[in-house]
């Protein structure tokens, strides 16, 4: 069975503050990673990565895909309190239909 | 990216019923899912729904308690069936666009409480 595990589970940070949040995964047929924002109802695309992309940075943002260790890390420098939401790292694996497995999501709070 | 709107963005149904959640996309997609978000859990896929073919269902979900229809490569249904307490959730419909593979992008939601 696919699966996707986040850590920590929740952070409360500081504005200013850099945060790394984790994910690891153990599926079959890997095909991509990808992290979410999810700060209402709706998932908001973030990032995604294959073995041809294995670091993407927007703006204060940064992931970065190890796919020998198998985890995946999303950083956020000089946080602000916009970033206050709940972040989902999901899988993509190989096969006719595209599923995405998703973690329990890490749920971050960024203080003023 | 894509733009997708669901209908309704949140009902409150009474015990037995049914509802019917809309998924409009701006433009025409091969890949269209279907996903349930229980409260304080992360999100769960129901079916995927490719147009011309029926849905293809995960484990624990089946087509009588989860019709879906494909009619067209821009929309989709899903019907909650027989609503019991335990299917209050956000549903969310995402699709996988052809010219940006891997990506799926997700609709707003439907917010649904069963009383």
């Amino acid at each position: 069975e696919d699966k996707v595990v986040q850590s920590p589970l929740s952070l409360v940070v500081h504005e200013g503050d850099t945060v790394t949040l984790n994910c690891s995964y153990e599926v079959t047929n890997f095909r991509s990673l990808l992290w979410y924002k999810q700060e209402k109802k709706a998932p908001t695309f973030l990032f995604m990565l294959t073995s041809r992309g294995i670091e993407k940075k927007s703006g204060r943002q940064t992931s970065i895909l190890d796919k020998k260790e198998l985890f995946s890390i999303l950083n956020i420098t000089a946080t602000q309190t916009g970033d206050s939401a709940i972040y989902l790292c999901a899988v993509s694996t190989t096969g006719a239909n595209s599923k995405l497995t998703f973690g329990k999501g890490i749920t971050l709070s960024v203080r003023p | 990216s894509a733009v997708i709107s669901q209908k309704p963005s949140r009902d409150i149904c009474q015990r037995g019923t049914s509802l019917t959640i809309q998924c409009q996309v701006d433009s025409q997609v091969t890949m269209m899912f279907w996903y349930r978000q229980q409260p304080g859990q992360s999100l769960t896929l129901i079916a995927t729904a490719n147009q011309g073919s029926e849905a293809t269902y995960e484990s624990g979900f089946v087509i009588d308690k989860f019709p879906i229809s494909r009619p067209n490569l821009t929309f989709s249904t899903l019907t909650v069936s027989n609503m019991s307490p335990e299917d209050s959730s956000i549903y969310l419909c995402s699709v996988e666009r052809g010219d940006e593979p891997y990506e799926q992008y997700f609709g707003p939601g439907t917010r649904l409480t069963v009383t």
